[in-house]
């Protein structure tokens, strides 16, 4: 089963639009990590969250940590070609571990068309 | 400049030849990682090291076997064994403690096993 439910699996929006990206969690969330992948390429840290009702912001992309429902979004203001890509959450569910291990979403596929 | 690099970006190989994957990295991070991935899924983990000489298995370890001799170099081989070889293969590291460490990626392997 899938601990980490990434939605919508795919997302085409106009240049210009705004944006958002859900991950759910069926376990408890001790840090919620998202990363971008342009295909076939390596992934890119956006930001990292890990405190209850957390919000952090990088240029035009904001994620949110909701602790009780277990939930991150990830918001895109005034999309451009740039923002398109794969977009993953990571989950890290093992409190206090030194290894940081993270459990993936299956990731959103936004296209931004002109 | 510090990073992960993973070499070849393209690797053809026939059936039932063993073949190795390399992963570097100069960021000096004691944790590594080995993912793959198939279209439409997330991240799956091979193998981790926490340290050197000392490695475990995750979720999808059958197959394939890694070596961690240097802190720098963390090779994953893929052997005979593997039944659905033909993947992305992405290696990260990260460093170790539970601080609000990313994992950095390498820019991935792309291996087609025919």
């Amino acid at each position: 089963s899938q601990e980490l439910e990434q939605s919508p699996q795919s997302l085409i929006v106009q240049e210009g639009k705004n944006l958002t990206i859900n991950c759910t969690s069926s376990k408890t969330l001790y840090g919620l990590y998202w990363y971008k992948q342009k295909y076939g390429e390596g992934l890119i840290f956006l930001m990292m969250l890990q405190k209850g009702g957390e919000e952090k912001s990088h240029e035009k992309i904001t994620a949110k940590l909701d602790e009780k429902k277990q939930q991150s979004s990830l918001h895109i203001t005034a999309s451009q070609p740039s923002h398109a890509g794969i977009y993953l959450c990571g989950a890290l569910h093992d409190r206090g571990s030194t290894l940081g291990r993270l459990y993936f979403g299956r990731g959103t596929q936004l296209t931004v068309w002109p | 400049d510090g990073g992960i690099t993973q070499s070849p970006k393209y690797l053809f190989r026939k059936e039932g030849q063993n073949v190795t994957l390399s992963c570097e990295q100069n960021l000096n991070h004691d944790a590594m990682y080995w993912y793959r991935q198939d279209p439409g899924q997330g991240l799956r983990l091979i193998y981790y090291s926490q340290i050197v000489n000392d490695f475990q298995k995750g979720d999808i370890a059958e197959g394939y076997s890694v070596s961690r001799e240097k802190k720098e170099s963390f090779p994953l081989t893929v052997t005979s064994a593997q039944k659905n070889p033909t993947a992305f293969y992405l290696c990260a590291s990260r460093a170790t403690g539970t601080g609000p460490y990313e994992q950095y990626f390498g820019p991935g392997t792309r291996l087609t096993v025919t």
